[in-house]
């Protein structure tokens, strides 16, 4: 399959602990983002990167979300000291990353990894 | 501002058209998306349009796009019971390409 994979595909924490997560982008794509999605709404722009740069994190990543795209492949996203808003769908697409203005950059998004934080 | 907008429900009888209405605000987007979300999975792309075409067709989905009034379309011919979910319209920012969603449209289907 060389769609783009998100694991684990469900998370149960408690409170107050950390919860990492991991993404694997379609091979050939330089970019990768990270969504929060909740129940109802559509998915709300966290972060993305191009290639191994973070090049822009939305205002609700607060400072207990870190991601992180180490060799510009596989991206990790890590909430420390869980809260309960923190609970929601949390899905990861990757695209090829064209120039702005030439052509349509599509995103293709992983089954996302549900977090439960109780 | 940026803001895109859907009806929360839609529901049609197996075998009728299925039309899913979008509008949005910025008028400089030059794509717009239709996604598919069924249960408990993720976001899977069914097609999109560019700003300076009026209709896209792809076998039973044909995207309408009238930019004068920002409205967008998807019409599902012929619907299946497969074709239940929640489908997502979605503006591209044409500046760096991150996407502004609509809150979707469920899709309910009656035998």
């Amino acid at each position: 399959d060389t769609g783009v994979s998100q694991n684990p595909r469900h998370k149960i924490t408690k409170r107050g602990q950390n919860v990492t997560f991991r993404c694997d982008p379609i091979s050939e794509h330089n970019r990768l983002y990270w969504y929060r999605q909740t129940l109802g709404q559509g998915p709300e722009f966290l972060t993305y990167f191009q290639n191994e740069a973070q090049l822009e994190k939305s205002r609700l990543l607060s400072d207990r979300f870190s991601a992180e795209r180490p060799k510009g492949s596989f991206s990790t996203l890590e909430i420390q000291r869980t809260e309960q808003g923190d609970s929601a769908m949390y899905l990861c697409a990757s695209s090829l990353g064209l120039v702005a203005g030439i052509g349509t950059d599509t995103q293709y998004f992983g089954p996302g990894t549900r977090l439960t934080v109780l | 501002g940026e803001d895109v907008e859907q009806s929360l429900f839609l529901s049609v009888r197996e075998g009728d058209s299925s039309v899913i209405n979008c509008t949005y605000t910025d008028s400089s987007s030059t794509y717009l998306y239709w996604y598919k979300q069924e249960p408990g999975a993720g976001l899977q792309l069914l097609t999109y349009i560019f700003s300076n075409m009026d209709m896209k067709q792809d076998q039973r989905l044909t995207v309408l796009l009238n930019k004068k009034d920002k409205h967008l379309s998807l019409r599902i011919a012929d619907t299946q019971t497969g074709d239940s979910a929640i489908y997502f319209c979605a503006e591209s920012v044409p500046s760096n390409y991150q996407l502004i969603w609509g809150a979707g449209t469920k899709l309910i289907i009656k035998p």
